[in-house]
């Protein structure tokens, strides 16, 4: 079966402390793995896919397939990542499949 | 580029009620697709469009949803009649994995 489970629903960190949102999948085939966020008001949006392997806002995230996790990283959080995170696995149709998502509030 | 176009952004409606979305995806993009998101949850497919042709309707409740994609473009999504646990917001995307609307927030009473 095809799944993504984020284990936090609300992650709470001070200003400037390392961030790991945690996301593990359930795939049978090669997976496509997304972290996308949606600010207060605003739109779901990418924030970013494992095959681009880049750094967006700060934010990291490796896909391990041993552990068949794609966490998000960022080294140093800003009030401003307050938001919701949601990990998703795209199938071959193009649909995707989202996680439960994780609060991530970062206090001053 | 213009984005995912979504309407009515709200809607209240009773138990029983009949309701529509309407959504515009970006020009040229053939691939459109319809998410329902319950309050505490992730977005979950409801149907995938490819141009006018139905790709993916495994978790639409046939049974009071309905939606269509005349000549490729717009979509409508229809709930006849909605229940209670029908209260979502409902998005449209389209050619993913870039492109969200707004989404409408359907409230039934």
């Amino acid at each position: 079966a095809q799944r993504v489970t984020q284990p936090e629903k609300l992650l709470s960190v001070f200003k400037g402390a390392p961030v790991e949102l945690k996301c593990n999948y359930s795939y049978s085939g090669s997976p496509e793995l997304f972290w996308y966020v949606q600010y207060s008001r605003q739109r779901l949006q990418l924030l970013l896919r494992h095959i681009s392997r880049e750094s967006i806002k700060g934010f990291t995230a490796d896909l391990n397939k041993g552990e068949t996790s794609f966490h998000l990283k960022k080294p140093f959080a800003q009030e401003e990542d307050s938001a919701m995170y949601y990990c998703a696995l795209g199938a071959l149709t193009g649909k995707l499949i989202f996680g439960q998502g994780t609060t991530l509030q970062v206090k001053p | 580029e213009a984005g995912v176009a979504q309407s009515p952004r709200y809607k209240i409606i009773e138990k029983r009620q009949s309701v529509a979305f309407w959504c515009n995806p970006i020009s040229g993009h053939a691939t459109l697709y319809w998410y329902q998101q319950i309050l505490g949850q992730g977005p979950k497919l409801l149907i995938q469009f490819q141009n006018n042709g139905v790709v993916d309707d495994s978790q639409l409740p046939k049974d009071r949803f309905s939606a269509e994609r005349l000549k490729g473009v717009d979509s409508t999504l229809k709930i006849q009649p909605a229940k209670l646990e029908d209260s979502a917001v409902y998005l449209c995307a389209s050619s993913l994995p870039q492109y969200f609307g707004p989404g409408t927030r359907l409230t039934v009473l």
